[in-house]
């Protein structure tokens, strides 16, 4: 069965201190990697993709296809990154996107 | 960037009666839309994939006769919730990708909170 797993519901960080969110999946076949995220009172929205390879404020994210993980990193987290990230693999050919739990991100001064 | 909108964003209803939430995509055709039902501080819930022109997908332990789901143009998406009773009380949330290919990311609706009293 598809299933993407974040392990952490709740994650707590200094500000300038570095933070890891991870996400792992077990999917038959090769999804795309998405994270997401969701600040206080807004409505979802892109933070990155694998494919495009690219640093989005600061974030990145590595997909290990052999530990089948898309763990999302920044080095010097900020207040205003605090907000609920949530790992999401899309399957093109089945056309199913889920999401894992969502780990809350608080990052304090 | 793309532009989802979902109306209403808030719903009240009466035990019983039935509401349709809209999800619309602004500003690009959407061959597939995604509903999900999210709990309070819990993740999304993906409920059923609609394809335009086509029957919607549903997940496991989704009722198809009580979340009835019409894809029936690119642009417009609708979520009818029949009989509704209190626990169906949630957040319930759209989102839309663009035809054509490569497939892009999801693109979502700001969300509609039903309220069944």
């Amino acid at each position: 069965a598809q299933r993407v797993t974040q392990p952490e519901k709740l994650l707590s960080v200094f500000k300038g201190a570095p933070v890891e969110l991870k996400c792992n999946y077990s999917y038959s076949g090769s999804p795309e990697l998405f994270w997401y995220v969701q600040y206080s009172r807004q409505r979802l929205q892109l933070l990155l993709r694998h494919i495009s390879r690219e640093s989005i404020k600061g974030f990145t994210a590595d997909l290990n296809k052999g530990e089948t993980s898309f763990h999302l990193k920044k080095p010097f987290a900020q207040e205003e990154d605090s907000a609920m990230y949530y790992c999401a693999p899309l399957m093109y050919n089945n056309n199913d996107m889920r999401f894992g739990a969502g780990t809350r991100l608080t990052v304090k001064p | 960037g793309a532009v989802v909108s979902q109306h209403p964003s808030r719903v009240i209803c009466k035990s019983g009666t039935s509401v349709k939430i809209e999800c619309r995509s602004l500003d690009f055709q959407a061959t597939t839309m995604f509903w999900y039902r999210q709990f309070p501080k819990k993740s999304l819930m993906l409920m059923a994939t609609s394809n335009e022109g086509s029957k919607a997908t549903y997940e496991q332990g989704v009722e198809k006769d009580k979340f009835l789901i019409n894809h029936a143009s690119l642009t417009l998406s609708t979520l009818t919730v029949t009989s509704a009773h209190p626990e169906d009380s949630s957040f319930y949330i759209c989102s839309a990708r663009r035809t054509g290919s490569p497939p892009t990311e999801a693109f979502f609706g700001q969300g509609t909170r039903l309220t069944v009293v």
